[in-house]
């Protein structure tokens, strides 16, 4: 197994600029996660999905972000206009309903707004 | 709110030396914990999990031990290697909630000293 794949590993953008990140998750896994992590504030989540439907979107920031799952093996997380603070690492995460919650991560994006 | 947290941010080990990490959890009702590895530049890494009916768990040179009566949690890693360099995390769940999301603390760096 490929494992969660994200893309692209890093990213850097002028600020302003529309940033999309993308993930395909373990195949088979009815659950996704989207998290950032900073020095500042950890691993964040952002927001999951259950069955490509939104469950919790408490996490994201401000309508800035936005996160779509169209089907079973793909998400993007959006940010539109991109600032500064977004700068962080983006995790996708996936994990299997069940009787445990593992949850297994990509290798993130590494993303610098300047 | 509740959250998951770690006594200390940093522990440096010699090599061969036993490792231990620690975390303390607030919620009461988490009844599932997991221990994730992270090394620069990755995801983080499942490395094993404990559900609280059960107070120690071992693994391949890894054992968790869950104290439920002071709600801590602890890492053990036996003859610590250079490549157990890395951050650790725990995070904390509800297994019998709707929800699905893990609380992260905020990680120990361990470092491994030649």
């Amino acid at each position: 197994d490929a494992g969660v794949i994200q893309s692209p590993r890093h990213e850097v953008t002028e600020m302003g600029q529309e940033v999309t990140l993308r993930c395909k998750p373990i195949s088979g896994h009815d659950y996704l996660f989207w998290y950032r992590q900073t020095m500042m504030r950890g691993l964040e989540l952002l927001i999951y999905f259950n069955n490509n439907v939104p469950i919790d979107d408490s996490g994201m920031p401000e309508d800035r972000f936005s996160a779509k799952m169209p089907n079973a093996s793909f998400s993007t997380l959006k940010i539109q206009p991109s600032e500064p603070r977004d700068s962080a690492v983006y995790f996708c995460a996936s994990s299997l309903s069940g009787t445990k919650n593992i949850q297994y991560f990509g290798a993130g994006t590494r993303l610098s707004v300047l | 709110g509740e959250s998951v947290g770690l006594h200390l941010p940093t522990l440096s080990v010699q090599e061969g030396d036993n490792s231990i990490i620690n975390c303390a959890y607030s919620n009461s009702a988490s009844d599932y914990f997991i221990w994730y590895k992270q090394e620069s530049g990755k995801g983080p890494q499942f490395i094993i999990d404990i559900r609280s009916n059960m107070d120690k768990r071992q693994g391949q040179r890894v054992t968790v031990l869950l104290n439920k009566t002071v709600k801590h949690l602890s890492l053990q890693i036996a003859a610590t290697q250079p490549g157990d360099s890395a951050v650790y995390f725990c995070a904390e769940t509800y297994s019998s909630g709707s929800a699905r999301q893990l609380t992260f603390g905020s990680g120990t760096q361990l470092t491994v000293l030649p």
